[in-house]
């Protein structure tokens, strides 16, 4: 199974809502990813997770809440989020933190209203 | 600081012709470098990637490209398009610890 699952696939949540994202992969990966991606953008790094924990965070404004329960389970927690917040959001994982082959899930698509 | 360039933000190539995309990249040492593609909404899929070696790397879905240390380039390259290979295609390279810089991306898009 080479394959990073995210649900849902399209959110929409207004300003004072609190909703979460989830990621799963089942490749026995140690290393996960939160990308952010706007229109016409690249992906933009948000958090790093290396065996279950934090180890890369890009100046995320806390309003994005990381947590990783398991080596197998990402998740996203969003409060109080922008209007600009709206993006693509992506996961990925990789062997180990080190390890730069990331395999990226579909996205969630996030409309903040 | 690692940067990725991809000078051509759309291409218009015909079905069943060659395409090249190109990518220039600034590294101070030997560089690791990625091809991926996104098909419109969805994640990226990994297309090849270098590390060292044989400077001509082979991906998926026919595509190969070329590390040239001399022109710090990557570009990826197809003999023949087909209509399925239309998506966003973005460079990158290994820029720190877990950290992959992209370019911005270069949107392919096939005429009949």
């Amino acid at each position: 199974d080479t394959e990073v699952t995210q649900t849902p696939k399209h959110l929409v949540m207004g300003m004072t809502n609190k909703k979460s994202l989830k990621c799963e992969q089942h490749m026995g990966h140690r290393a996960m990813y939160w990308y952010k991606q706007k229109a016409k953008k690249p992906p933009e790094l948000m958090f790093v997770y290396s065996y279950e924990k934090l180890s890369i965070n890009e100046s995320v404004p806390s309003r994005f809440s990381p947590e990783c329960p398991n080596s197998s389970l990402l998740n996203l927690h969003l409060h109080a989020l922008q209007p600009e917040d709206s993006a693509l959001y992506l996961c990925a994982s990789s062997q180990s933190a080190g390890d730069y082959e990331q395999y990226f899930g579909p996205g969630t698509r996030l409309t903040v209203t | 600081a690692q940067s990725v360039t991809q000078p051509d933000i759309h291409i218009t190539v015909s079905e069943g012709a060659s395409l090249e995309l190109r990518c220039n990249y600034s590294y101070g040492a030997t560089p690791y470098l990625f091809w991926y593609v996104q098909s419109p909404g969805q994640g990226l899929q990994l297309l090849l990637k270098y590390f060292s070696g044989d400077t001509l790397v082979q991906g998926i879905k026919g595509f190969e490209a070329e590390f040239k240390r001399s022109q710090s380039s990557f570009n990826l390259r197809k003999p023949s398009v087909h209509w399925s290979d239309a998506a966003e295609y973005f460079c990158a390279v290994a820029s720190g610890y877990s950290t992959l810089t992209f370019g911005k991306g270069t949107m392919l898009l096939v005429s009949p």
